[in-house]
């Protein structure tokens, strides 16, 4: 397996400008994350799916920020407008469970996002 | 809250020492993952622990749920080990999710 494949792996994006990042999780993983990881505020969950359904999306910022899961092999986040404060490195995890209530979890390698 | 502390937050070190990493959580969970990330690096998976220890080449790490504390070790470190080490607790229940320290960022000086 490939791994959870991200794409592209760095944007530079002007401000207003429609932002969209792309993840294919491991196949056979039913939760996929999307995280954020700032200098600031670390890595903080955005918003997660199992089974392609979103469950919680409380870590989405605002409006500007949605995610979808069309499939199982495919998840997309998008930013639109996007602004300066949006620069981060934005990483997708898939995730299965390995026994009881523990899951194994596999990161992609992430998409670093400016905005200028 | 759920929160998790790691300590140190950054750590220098020359060739060759032993290292260790330290981390702390609330309340109790299902899973302990340590992550390492190289600079400008994706976020690798380097343990998860549920009880006990791991050992994988020169890393090991530790875990004790009774004091809700966890530990990675770094024997003979090298340059190459330079890096952010994150530790993050999944709480367990019906999905998995992580909750992340904020790392502990590692220099090893040849």
């Amino acid at each position: 397996d490939a791994g959870v494949i991200q794409s592209p792996r760095h944007e530079v994006t002007e401000m207003g400008q429609e932002v969209t990042l792309r993840c294919k999780p491991i196949s056979g993983h039913d939760y996929l994350f999307w995280y954020r990881q700032t200098m600031m505020r670390g890595l903080e969950l955005l918003i997660y799916f199992n089974n392609n359904v979103p469950i919680d999306d409380s870590g989405m910022p605002e409006d500007r920020f949605s995610a979808k899961m069309p499939n199982a092999s495919f998840s997309t986040l998008k930013i639109q407008p996007s602004e300066p404060r949006d620069s981060a490195v934005y990483f997708c995890a898939s995730s299965s469970p390995l026994g009881g209530t523990v899951y194994g979890y596999t990161f992609g390698s992430g998409t670093r996002l400016t905005v200028v | 809250k759920n929160e998790v502390e790691q300590s140190p937050q950054n750590l220098t070190a020359q060739e060759g020492e032993f290292i260790t990493i330290n981390c702390s959580y609330s309340v109790g969970i299902s899973a302990l993952h340590w992550l390492q990330q190289h600079p400008g690096g994706g976020i690798v998976s380097l343990f998860m622990l549920s009880s006990g220890k791991k050992k994988h080449g020169r890393l090991i790490a530790t875990i004790n749920i009774q004091e809700k504390h966890s530990s990675l070790h770094i024997t003979a470190s090298h340059p190459r080990d330079s890096a952010v080490y994150i530790c993050a607790v999944d709480y367990g229940g019906s999905q998995g999710n992580l909750i992340f320290g904020k790392g502990t960022k590692l220099s090893v000086k040849p």
